[in-house]
């Protein structure tokens, strides 16, 4: 079986904080994708990043990066300089090469404050 | 945008009656799944199809039935719809199993009343 955990449920900080949102996952499998998505308060599904589980490279987007680190079996996203914008729900998933299911994290909503 | 579109957005309903919800895609992608979503659980698998005709149960699938009768068009069905299932409802869409990721439709909240 297959979970993804994302213990913060909501984080609330002020602009220009950087801000870190964690994500855990299990699975037996040995190749496996992690998804981040965003989901604005329109209520859309918006695509982040994806990785696979050979590939344990940090990488950055702009204010975006995602430290994937097997070891811990952690694929944690860190936002840095945060903007008004940014406020949003993050959820963390999770697909096995096996399965035929994208698993979900229960998501983290984050709160930008001006 | 990718070519999936979800009908109707918004549905309020009472309880008892059925529901069918429906996902079309113009990207001729082979899987096509349904999550519902709520608050701390995240998403939810329903059901999924790969391919016409064939479909398979999710995570949480009593109370829903689906159909796929052609490539483009995945219908989701409430058979006698419950306040439980009040909730958003996404449809997703893959080429291929694997690591190819999904795209989601814009999703459709339903009120169970």
């Amino acid at each position: 079986a297959q979970k993804v955990t994302q213990a913060q449920t909501e984080i609330s900080v002020v602009e220009k904080e950087d801000v870190t949102l964690d994500c855990v996952y299990e699975t037996r499998d040995t190749t496996y994708y992690l998804f981040w998505y965003k989901q604005p308060p329109s209520g859309e599904l918006v695509f982040l990043i994806r990785r696979n589980s050979f590939d344990e490279q940090n990488e950055i987007s702009g204010r975006y990066s995602w430290n994937f680190q097997k070891s811990t079996s952690s694929f944690n996203f860190t936002i840095t300089a945060s903007q008004v914008v940014d406020s949003a729900v993050y959820f963390c998933a999770l697909l096995t090469n096996a399965g035929n299911m994208l698993t979900f994290g229960g998501g983290t909503r984050l709160m930008v404050k001006p | 945008d990718a070519g999936i579109t979800q009908s109707p957005r918004h549905k309020v309903t009472e309880t008892g009656t059925p529901v069918t919800l429906r996902c079309h895609q113009t990207e001729n992608h082979r899987y096509m799944y349904w999550y519902r979503q709520d608050p701390g659980h995240g998403l939810r698998l329903i059901h999924y199809s790969y391919g016409v005709k064939d479909t398979d149960k999710g995570e949480v699938s009593d109370g829903y039935s689906v159909s796929r009768s052609k490539t483009e068009d995945f219908l989701l069905t409430l058979e006698s719809a419950t306040s439980s299932q009040t909730s958003v409802y996404f449809c997703a869409i893959s080429a291929e199993r694997g690591g190819y990721g999904y795209t989601f439709g814009s999703g459709t909240r339903l009120t169970v009343v």
